[in-house]
């Protein structure tokens, strides 16, 4: 199994361009999740998801958009990059959606707005 | 609501001595409670987690926390420091009751010098 895989590893992007990041499990979890990671803040949840069709929004989620047409893939849309979402994202699983779940962490992408 | 406070952004030991991280919680309803390890350029690894099983816990590499509900604690230990811990260190809660959402700390990093 890969695991959690994320794409691309490293995006450099100019204020109000959009991209996509690329999520994708392939353990069958049920439960994903988006976090994005600043320096002396920990980790924040943006959006997740506890199945195909089905999301919602966590602490942090102005800015951003998700969708979940598959069980494997979870994207993650930046509608109009700012500087203030310069941060490493991490997209994560679990097999399902229960509190006492481990999470499985994406080896992460580094968003550079300028 | 839920949050963890992580005592120390930064803790340096010698190798070979003790690792003490302190991890301490609030939260209305029962928690679970995890740690997790991030090395340099990488996603997150869990370490350890409370479930409400037993109230000491142990992970992998020698690590372990102990449960305290009396002191919302759940400080992470090992006795002997490794220069390969060095890395920075998550506390994180979910709710027992609610989704695998985590809410994390802000994050210690550990420094292991010779």
């Amino acid at each position: 199994n890969a695991g959690v895989t994320q794409t691309p590893k490293f995006q450099v992007l100019k204020t109000g361009q959009s991209m996509t990041l690329q999520c994708a499990q392939d353990m069958n979890h049920e439960y994903m999740s988006w976090y994005r990671q600043d320096p002396g803040m920990g980790l924040r949840l943006i959006h997740y998801s506890v199945g195909a069709g089905i999301t919602d929004q966590g602490e942090v989620p102005n800015g951003y958009n998700v969708s979940r047409s598959t069980t494997e893939d979870f994207p993650l849309r930046l509608l109009s990059a700012a500087p203030s979402q310069t941060s490493v994202y991490f997209c994560a699983s679990s097999y399902s959606q229960s509190s006492w779940e481990t999470q499985y962490f994406g080896p992460g992408t580094r968003l550079l707005v300028l | 609501a839920q949050s963890v406070t992580q005592l120390g952004s930064h803790v340096s030991v010698s190798e070979g001595a003790l690792v003490l991280l302190r991890c301490n919680y609030s939260s209305s309803v029962p928690p679970y409670l995890f740690w997790y390890v991030q090395y340099p350029n990488q996603g997150l690894q869990l370490l350890l987690k409370y479930t409400s099983a037993a109230t000491l816990v142990k992970g992998i590499n020698g690590f372990e926390a102990e449960f305290k509900k009396s002191e919302t604690s759940f400080h992470l230990t090992k006795p002997s420091a490794h220069m390969s811990d060095a890395a920075e260190y998550f506390c994180a809660v979910s709710d027992m009751w609610g989704y695998s959402t985590l809410t994390f700390g802000k994050g210690t990093m550990l420094l292991v010098s010779p």
